[in-house]
């Protein structure tokens, strides 16, 4: 069974501050997908990452595919109380009907 | 643009009842599937469908059912609903299937409350 480990948990973090919020698994997953999820909605999809050691930008948000690509990180630059939200990785379950199996998330708050 | 609507937003049930979340998507997605979102447990995939007419069972199917008679529409049945079923249900849809998974598109979520 494939597992998807996130850390941190919470994050709690002043405006202005940077932070990484990583993803980690003992599996390899042929991509990786990045939501964030706003209280009474559902999920949103920011990012996928498909090749190891891929690097893709969404204006101050920085996302890593590992090299092995078993694990991925996120980094925001210079948070905005905007980034408020839960934070998801999801990766294929190994399975031909394409399901995703999410990590736990991070529920990242920002003060201003 | 609808995208996939979820209804009823908020519903409360005494243990023993049944009853149906309705889902529906207007983006002719062939991927749909449910999920169930707890504190501390992520969401977990209870059933999905690749196609009408064709429905699985996910991570947690006990106690739910589905069918999937059109492309549009993919409601999930709770038969006799118990307080463990308590959670925040998410319907969502993909436009293909793939060993990697597509993006999926959620609906707003469904808030379960079972007495």
């Amino acid at each position: 069974t494939q597992l998807l480990e996130q850390s941190p948990q919470f994050l709690s973090i002043q405006e202005g501050e940077n932070l990484t919020v990583y993803c980690n698994s003992s599996s390899v997953f042929s991509s990786l997908q990045w939501y964030r999820q706003e209280p009474g909605e559902g999920p949103v999809l920011l990012v996928t990452v498909v090749t190891g050691g891929e690097v893709k930008k969404l204006k101050r948000l920085t996302f890593q595919f590992g090299d092995a690509r078993k694990d991925s990180s996120l980094h925001i630059t210079a948070a905005q109380p905007g980034d408020t939200g839960l934070y998801l990785c999801a990766g294929g379950d190994g399975g031909s009907q394409g399901n995703l199996i999410f990590g736990k998330g991070t529920k990242l708050s920002v003060k201003p | 643009n609808a995208g996939v609507t979820q209804t009823p937003k908020f519903q409360v049930l005494k243990t023993g009842q049944s009853m149906t979340l309705q889902c529906a998507q207007d983006m002719n997605h062939e991927y749909m599937s449910w999920y169930r979102q707890d504190p501390g447990m992520g969401l977990r995939l209870i059933h999905y469908s690749v196609g009408a007419g064709i429905t699985d069972q996910g991570e947690v199917p006990n106690g739910y059912n589905v069918s999937r008679s059109t492309t549009e529409d993919f409601p999930l049945r709770l038969l006799s609903a118990a307080p463990s079923q308590t959670s925040v249900y998410f319907c969502a849809s993909s436009y293909s299937y793939s060993p990697g998974g597509g993006e999926l598109f959620f609906g707003e979520g469904s808030r379960l409350t079972v007495l």
